[in-house]
């Protein structure tokens, strides 16, 4: 599985776009990117999932380059309620029943009034 | 509510006790997989079960161990527990493979 390699913590004031930059040199043809989202002692919340180009969805956008060896998740006009970590991974999402998902540090954003 | 349901919520027991933690999938989601996260290790990836058999092994004690059901719920066994086993122990299950996991909101296990 790829590594993935993304800020430790954030700051963000409320009302601003938030851009998460992931670094995944070793991303593999079959990877897909997913990010999640984890409040404090709740399951991780998947968010978005993309192959390349551009994705976006009721609550972010996730963008990739050609070269998919980066991603960028854009959370617009954040609010308090964003505060929360998140994950970036990638994994082989073609071999149904053997997909494995490997969780790093994440980023912990704080979303400040 | 994301559909998969842990159980119990919350749990505490002994030091060398063992405790079962449930967990039962999304209608119609085939794989069960079980993390566990402590405060100084993240998301650790236990083990997968995909329509009751076993798939995938992570870092799983031989203390503990799984199984999944012809009904597809799972449950997780913990065995001989020791203070370093207090953690949130979370399930997810997942239909197709592209379309991630679905978490449940965790089953919180302290030994004293």
């Amino acid at each position: 599985l790829a590594k993935t390699t993304q800020p430790i913590s954030m700051d963000s004031y409320e009302g601003q776009e938030v851009n998460i930059t992931c670094s995944h040199n070793n991303i593999a043809t079959n990877d897909y990117i997913t990010w999640y989202q984890q409040f404090p002692s709740q399951g991780p919340r998947f968010i978005i999932q993309g192959y390349k180009t551009k994705v976006t969805n009721e609550v972010a956008s996730l963008f990739i380059p050609a070269d998919r060896k980066s991603s960028t998740l854009s959370l617009p006009r954040v609010s308090l309620s964003d505060t929360a970590v998140y994950y970036c991974l990638v994994g082989d999402t073609f071999e149904a029943g053997s997909y494995q998902l490997t969780f790093g540090k994440g980023t912990k954003l704080s979303v400040i009034p | 509510d994301s559909g998969v349901t842990q159980t119990p919520k919350h749990l505490i027991t002994a030091t060398g006790q063992r405790v079962t933690l449930r967990c039962s999938p999304r209608s119609g989601d085939l794989s069960v997989y079980w993390y566990q996260q402590s405060l100084d290790q993240g998301l650790q990836f236990l083990i997968q079960y995909y329509n009751g058999e076993e798939r995938a092994k992570g870092n799983i004690l031989e203390r503990f161990s799984a199984q999944q059901f012809p009904d597809l719920h799972s449950e997780l066994n913990l065995s001989s527990l020791e203070l370093g086993d207090s953690a949130l122990y979370f399930c997810a299950s997942s239909r197709q493979a592209n379309y991630g996991y679905t978490f449940g909101s965790g089953t919180r296990l302290t030994v004293v």
